[in-house]
């Protein structure tokens, strides 16, 4: 099955500085990856997700980068802000099949930002 | 537009009882996900079903785990005889097309 790695595993940045965020999996197969953000104790949101047509997306301060032939996609925020510290999931999974949707989350990124 | 619904929030069960946690998905949305979080982990897919249909059970537990989405009213994921280390947040999602899921607010269960 697919597994996705997740570095690191905390980061501390100060405010105003660029995070990056990188995973990758194993399944050559997987083709749509979400990011997701948690804050504690709640539900974890959908911030941005790339399919695998396409190497970049960007959606103001955040973008994610695809490179399917190293099976690796990257969370990239800029300017960041007190607001944006949380836990950050990426995830992959595969359209089709019988497994279709099912989502393969990484560990997890606990992101602070330091006014 | 109501977002996905789960209930109850909180669930306190003493070991060897049954633990039923509700989900009503988004409006239009016709697959459901349960995911369990443990504390300080990531989530882990447990089961994916359609109306009426389990798709895909390969990460719920064989023993004491169940789910169901029938026909009408909301998704069921049913925990027999709970043990201390089924202590977990589950999540579930839903999706209108299989790609973009969306996250309830989950159900946090506690066994004592």
């Amino acid at each position: 099955g697919e597994n996705v790695e997740q570095h690191p595993s905390t980061l501390s940045v100060q405010e105003g500085d660029s995070a990056v965020i990188k995973c990758t999996y194993s399944d050559s197969a997987s083709n749509y990856f979400p990011w997701y953000k948690q804050e504690l104790g709640k539900r974890p949101q959908l911030i941005i997700d790339i399919r695998s047509n396409v190497g970049e997306k960007k959606d103001q301060r955040i973008a994610v980068t695809l490179n399917k032939t190293a099976k690796h996609f990257s969370l990239h925020i800029t300017e960041t802000q007190p607001e944006d510290s949380a836990v950050y999931f990426c995830a992959a999974s595969r359209a089709g099949g019988t497994s279709y949707g099912k989502l393969t989350f990484g560990q997890g990124t606990i992101l602070t930002v330091h006014p | 537009n109501a977002g996905v619904m789960q209930n109850p929030r909180h669930l306190v069960r003493r070991r060897g009882q049954e633990a039923r946690l509700r989900c009503s998905p988004m409006k239009g949305h016709s697959h459901v996900y349960w995911y369990r979080q443990l504390p300080e982990e990531g989530l882990k897919f447990m089961v994916y079903l359609q109306k009426e249909n389990i798709i895909d059970e390969s990460g719920m537990p064989k023993e004491r785990f169940s789910a169901e989405f029938p026909k009408e009213g909301p998704s069921i994921l049913r925990i027999q005889q709970v043990v201390r280390g089924d202590s977990a947040a589950y999540f579930c999602a839903s999706s209108g097309d299989g790609n973009e899921q969306f996250f309830g607010p989950g159900t946090r269960l506690t066994v004592l």
